[in-house]
């Protein structure tokens, strides 16, 4: 299979801290990972994409300083959303393509919310 | 500027029927596309793929064709069942030297399958 998993699944917190959600390809080496926004009944936006042992590209309009992104290895990556606001409040999905594939196999989602 | 659109929101068949689900783009950069389902609060499930140099892929009971002159593409699922019953997303994407791009999604056509 696939397999790629996030955590949280959700998580509640308060304006101004910072939140990281975590996101691994369990069955496959993953050097790309992706990370999407999903607002209600909105589709799916990319944020960014990253990559393993280098920076992340960010989409235009994506604040690079408030949604930080670690690919520290070829299993994980991490999205930090800082100081967050209730705007912030989202459904977040990260997704791996496997190498020579072009698919992506995309994570349960984490619900954020932020009162 | 939308460059992923499926026009039906929702669409209602019986079961046993055809489903024939609709995604036009507008970037002619995009060379692969995908279909995804998808469940409220849960990450896309990947369905079925199709490159720009085919017209036709078939799996299962899913078959997309695409029309590149047209730039349309759709998505055939036959005989429908109630379990088909959920979000579908067309997706495009760009294939890079490296690997594919990050997904450019459609706003979904929610399939509901009426028994």
């Amino acid at each position: 299979g696939a397999v790629v998993s996030q955590h949280p699944s959700w998580v509640i917190c308060k304006s101004g801290t910072s939140v990281k959600i975590e996101c691994r390809s369990l069955d496959f080496q993953a050097t790309t990972m992706f990370w999407y926004r999903q607002f209600p009944k909105q589709s799916l936006m990319l944020m960014a994409t990253s990559n393993e042992g280098s920076k992340a590209t960010y989409e235009q309009g994506v604040e690079k300083d408030k949604f930080l992104i670690n690919h520290a290895s070829l299993t994980l990556s991490t999205l930090t959303v800082t100081s967050a606001h209730p705007e912030d409040s989202s459904f977040y999905i990260c997704s791996a393509n496997r190498d020579f594939l072009y698919e992506q196999y995309f994570g349960p989602g984490t619900r954020l919310t932020v009162t | 500027d939308q460059q992923v659109k499926q026009n039906s929101p929702s669409l209602s068949v019986q079961e046993g029927r055809i489903s024939i689900l609709n995604c036009d783009y507008t970037n002619s950069m995009f060379d692969y596309f995908l279909w995804y389902k998808k469940y409220p609060a849960e990450g896309p499930t990947f369905l079925i793929s199709i490159s720009s140099i085919k017209d036709k892929n078939e799996d299962g009971r899913f078959t997309v064709f695409l029309n590149k002159s047209a730039k349309h593409l759709s998505l055939h699922i036959v005989p429908s069942q109630p379990g088909d019953s959920a979000v579908y997303f067309c997706a495009a994407s760009q294939i890079s030297g490296g690997g594919a791009d990050g997904l450019t999604f459609g706003k979904g056509t929610h399939l509901i399958i009426q028994p």
